[in-house]
């Protein structure tokens, strides 16, 4: 069964400061994964995604996500952090292929960017 | 411009109460979902779709019901709602291949 790993239930930073938000997975065969976001009272928002290719993908708002597949990883980063960047983040993988295409949902991790 | 559309937005209703949760999409994606979510935490597969006609039960037991009789809709139903189906219900739809999941703005559902 797949399953996806969001180790930190809450990650603060300072306004400016890189930022890291942690995910790992375990999946058969080769994931695809990806990273949403979701505001208050909003629905989720896509980000980004990694399905093959460059281990490096860009996303929106200037994230970025490294897909480490020896260590079954897929962090989100940014360079620079934003007040406005404060939100719930979820990480999700699903297999590549199959009938029912299951995506699996991390628990989310909150990130507060403190000004 | 292709969106996926939930009414209402909010809802608060007794005890009782049959209600039905409005999800529309003008991607023209082949796949529907219904997810439950609780504020601030993970979500939950309820109900899914792969077209016209196909309706699965998720991850989650629901006492909700769907049906997909168009495309570009898929409604959740409660026939008799319950203090328990207090929460968030989102609406999502995917294309076949790509996996992205594109997200309704939610509806947030008290039941008193």
């Amino acid at each position: 069964a797949q399953s996806v790993a969001q180790p930190e239930d809450q990650v603060n930073v300072a306004e400016g400061n890189p930022l890291t938000v942690k995910c790992t997975y375990s999946v058969s065969g080769n994931p695809y994964l990806f990273w949403y976001v979701q505001y208050p009272n909003r629905g989720l928002q896509f980000l980004l995604k990694y399905i093959t290719g460059d281990n490096l993908v860009k996303g929106s708002y200037g994230f970025e996500a490294e897909f480490n597949k020896s260590q079954t990883s897929f962090h989100l980063k940014k360079p620079s952090a934003l007040v406005s960047d404060s939100a719930l983040y979820f990480c999700a993988v699903s297999p590549p292929s199959g009938g029912y295409q299951k995506v699996t949902f991390g628990i989310g991790t909150k990130l507060q960017v403190i000004p | 411009e292709a969106d996926i559309y939930q009414t209402p937005r909010y809802l608060v209703i007794g005890t009782g109460k049959k209600i039905t949760l409005e999800c529309s999409q003008t991607m023209g994606h082949d796949k529907m979902y219904w997810y439950q979510q609780d504020p601030g935490m993970e979500l939950h597969l309820i109900h899914y779709s792969y077209g016209v006609n196909s309706t699965e039960k998720g991850d989650l037991s629901s006492e909700s019901t769907v049906s997909r009789i168009r495309t570009e809709h898929f409604p959740l139903t409660l026939e008799s709602a319950r203090p328990s189906h207090t929460s968030q219900y989102l609406c999502a739809s995917s294309e076949g291949g790509a996996k992205t999941q594109y997200f309704g703005p939610g509806t947030r559902l008290l039941v008193l």
